[in-house]
Parts: structure tokens; C-alpha cells; sequence
């Protein structure tokens, strides 16, 4: 079965630094995302992309965060200067388009501000 | 705005039991109600979705139930086993694909 893969899968950083989480989607899904999940709360949308631009993105989103498909298979989430409050689990995802078919999700990756 | 409430947020059940986990949308443009497991420390895996056109379905000990008129939707679990534990989210998704996910429900089944 295709997954979504993402790395790293844990990475430790110290405040201010800039990260940058990659992910692989499905090759043939049309619509990517971004998600988070700071531990023990609900999954958060960040952005959506499609179309090789942000279709739609949340409040948390602002300025320092920024996405990427830079060569048609790579997705990347890029935190220009991390916050404490960063830390949590990222999740990408992809989907297809059209009927019947959810999210898949990637294995996450745990980002840690220090 | 768009928002996603579910209940309860914890639950403990005894093996062989069911349990029902009910959550209520707000944005009537909502059309597809996917549900997710997941395990601790991993990805939320899609266990059953419904579309707005249908008022039920079922998978084998998994079904799901929506109330288009009430803006509830709701998962049944039947005969729950230990590897049932888990958390539990749902998720209301509009025409923009978005997902707005519930708060997560804690399963514990109890052997």
C-alpha cells in the first residue's frame, strides 16, 4: 500500500533556529497538507496545498512558517525561527481529489524546541 | 467558525462490550465524516468514513451513523477488544477538503 513518508522522525532544535520537515507524498494525490498535534491535543490544520500553491491556511500559519514543493515530489514545511511552543508532532498528508478516498497520513515528525 | 465537538473524551469499556463515540459539526457545507485510530506515538489511520448521502455504514464491528439534520455523526464499536485502545478522532470535511478534527476520544478497553 503507498504511504506518505516524512522525515526526519524526531528533531531537536534550539529556539530561534530554523527547521525544515520534509515529506514524500503519494505520487499520483493532487492535494497536500500540513498538520499538527501538540502532545495529548487534537490534530491541527496548518495549510493545505494544491495546484503548486497554499490553497488554504489557519492562524497558526503566520509569517514564519512557509511551504514548499520545490521538484514535483518533495512537500516541505519550513519554520523560519522556532518557538517553544512549536514543539509538537507534524503530520503531513495527501489525498487524491474527488470521491471516497480519506487522508493517508505520514508517520509524523516530532519536533522538539529547546 | 468551523468546529468539530466530541464526546466523551474518555471512555472505558469491558472486553465484549460497545462503545459509542458521538461528535457534532458546525459547518453545514460539511460532507464527508472520516474517523481515525490512532495509536500512542503513531499516525491517525482512517478506520471508516461516511458521506453526507448516506445515513449509515458499517465494517464488520465498526459502524458509523449520520444525522445530517442534527449535524451529529457517530461511531459504534461492537464487541471491543484490547487492541480497540486507542484514541479516536473525527473529523467534518467540506467541499475545500479541509479536515477539522474532533477533540479525540481515549479508549480503554479493559480485559
Amino acid at each position: 500500500e503507498p504511504e506518505v513518508t516524512q522525515t526526519p522522525s524526531h528533531q531537536v532544535t534550539q529556539m530561534g533556529q530554523e527547521v525544515i520537515l520534509r515529506c514524500v507524498p503519494i505520487s499520483n494525490h493532487l492535494y497536500f497538507y500540513w498538520y499538527r498535534q501538540i502532545l495529548g491535543q487534537k490534530v491541527e490544520f496548518l495549510v493545505s496545498f494544491y495546484n503548486n500553491e497554499i490553497s488554504e491556511k489557519s492562524e497558526i500559519f503566520d509569517d514564519q512558517f512557509s511551504v514548499e514543493r520545490p521538484d514535483g515530489s518533495n512537500f516541505t514545511l519550513k519554520i523560519r525561527s522556532t518557538k517553544l511552543e512549536d514543539s509538537a508532532m507534524y503530520f503531513c498528508a495527501s489525498f487524491r481529489g474527488g470521491k471516497g478516498y480519506g487522508y493517508t497520513f505520514g508517520s509524523g515528525t516530532r519536533l522538539t524546541v529547546v | 467558525g468551523e468546529n468539530v465537538e466530541q464526546h466523551p473524551s474518555t471512555l472505558s469499556v469491558q472486553e465484549g462490550d460497545s462503545a459509542v463515540i458521538k461528535c457534532t459539526y458546525s459547518d453545514s457545507a460539511s460532507n464527508y465524516f472520516p474517523w481515525y485510530k490512532q495509536e500512542l506515538g503513531k499516525r491517525p489511520q482512517l478506520i471508516i468514513d461516511i458521506r453526507s448521502n448516506v445515513g449509515e455504514k458499517k465494517d464488520q464491528r465498526i459502524a458509523v451513523t449520520l444525522n445530517k439534520t442534527a449535524k451529529h455523526f457517530s461511531l459504534h464499536i461492537t464487541e471491543t477488544q484490547p487492541e480497540d485502545s486507542a484514541v479516536y478522532f473525527c473529523a467534518a470535511v467540506s467541499g475545500t477538503y479541509k479536515y477539522i478534527f474532533g477533540t479525540g476520544t481515549r479508549l480503554k478497553v479493559l480485559a
